[in-house]
Order: structure tokens, then C-alpha cells, then sequence
């Protein structure tokens, strides 16, 4: 069974600043891991995924993250945060390809000027 | 890209009434499409696994009599919530599966649609 753990609901952070969501997995099988964002009142959007392949992970926007098997973590960062990635943002994980996932409760991001 | 299309957007209706969700795949085949329901300022929670020629897996939990789905082609699933009342006003979202050499780039990628809003009145 496949589970993840989003630490903190919200994160408040200034334009310009470190942007860190933080998402913790359990999984039974090595997991296939990923970062959604979704704006209100729409859909989900890929941001990027972790398949086996290179621990770090680039994705779209400027984001990234870092597959930890020791620590079973894959935070998103951002180096510099920008208005438009005021968001909802899930981490979710599946325990083979393109299986269902299974999402954290997600973490509002806000970023003030 | 693999593009999935949901329709309706939103839809308002009546408590009592049967609401359709469609979910297509516009580019690719999907044999597979998985239903989520979402609360505000929720996670999204899996509701079934549709496959397409046979009946939907259901989640613990999920009425399989008061949500039906359909996943008669391998381009269309449809999700419906039958005899609507308030509590089932939600956003459901759907995904599918796109399958190697169909159309998608990339196996395996799960694509998301935009997702409905259904509030009953």
C-alpha cells in the first residue's frame, strides 16, 4: 500500500523567497512519486514526476525535487517564488506506472509582494 | 500531448435528479480512466477504476448503486451520480491511463481532465 504525508497545510512565503513544500511517502513497492498543482477552480497539472531515473527531478516553472529513499522524502523546491505560483499544490504516489494515484491533502501556497 | 476533455464544467441540478459526467480522451486510447472526487479545499479521493468492456473497480466506501460508470469505448467513461442529493455537490476529476502505442506520448502517463463541479441544489 502507498501512502504520502504533506507537512504543513499552508506555506506563506515573499516573492523572491525559497519556496519548500515538504511530502513524505510509504510504500511497499518502490514508488513512482509526483508534484500536481492545481488553481482554483481548475483541474490538476503535472509539475513533475520521479520514476526510478535520476533522484533529482526538474519539472516546469522552475521546480524541482529530490528523491530521498533514506529519509522516503520528495520535497518541492522553488529557488525563487513568483505571484503566479500562488497555489494548491499534492504530492502523489503510485506503486506501479500508471496506476492510480494516491495524493497528500496538499498544501496552499501563498506568496505575498 | 494526451489531452483528456470533461463535460459538463459544472453543472447545477435539482436534489433528486441523475447528473452524466463524461470523460474523454481526445488523442489517445485509454483502456484504463480512474475517477476522483474532490471536497473543497480537499484532497482528491479515488472513487473507482473504470476499464473499458468490463464492470469499475469501486473503493471502500464508494456507492457502487449511486455512482454509476460507464467505460463503454476506449476513448469514454462516464460517471454518474444517480438520485442527487446536496452531499454529493463536489468537483470530480478524472484521469486516464494513456496505453503504449495509442496515440499518447509517453506509456503509462496518467492525464488528468479538468474536472466538474456538480452542486445540487
Amino acid at each position: 500500500a502507498q501512502s504520502v504525508t504533506q507537512l504543513g497545510s499552508h506555506v506563506s512565503v515573499s516573492e523572491g523567497a525559497l519556496v519548500l513544500l515538504r511530502c513524505n511517502y510509504s510504500s511497499s513497492v518502490p514508488p513512482y512519486l509526483f508534484w500536481y498543482v492545481q488553481y482554483p477552480n481548475q483541474g490538476l497539472q503535472l509539475l513533475l514526476k520521479y520514476t526510478s531515473a535520476a533522484t533529482l527531478v526538474k519539472g516546469i516553472n522552475g521546480f524541482e525535487a529530490e528523491f530521498k529513499k533514506s529519509e522516503t522524502s520528495f520535497h518541492l523546491t522553488k529557488p525563487s517564488a513568483h505571484m503566479s505560483d500562488a497555489a494548491e499544490y499534492f504530492c502523489a504516489v503510485s506503486g506501479q506506472a500508471g496506476t492510480a494515484l494516491i495524493f497528500g491533502k496538499g498544501t496552499t501556497l501563498s506568496v505575498s509582494s | 500531448g494526451a489531452v483528456v476533455s470533461q463535460h459538463p464544467s459544472w453543472v447545477i441540478c435539482k436534489s433528486g435528479t441523475s447528473v452524466k459526467i463524461e470523460c474523454r480522451s481526445l488523442d489517445f486510447q485509454a483502456t484504463t480512466m480512474f475517477w476522483y472526487r474532490q471536497f473543497p479545499k480537499q484532497s482528491l479521493m479515488l472513487m473507482a477504476t473504470s476499464n473499458e468492456g468490463s464492470k469499475a473497480t469501486y473503493e471502500q466506501g464508494v456507492e457502487k448503486d449511486k455512482f454509476l460508470i460507464n467505460h463503454a469505448s476506449l476513448t469514454l467513461s462516464t460517471l454518474t451520480v444517480t438520485s442527487a442529493h446536496p452531499e454529493d455537490s463536489s468537483f470530480y476529476i478524472c484521469s486516464a491511463r494513456a496505453e503504449p502505442g495509442t496515440g499518447a506520448s509517453g506509456a503509462n502517463v496518467l492525464t488528468f481532465g479538468a474536472g466538474s463541479r456538480l452542486t445540487v441544489l
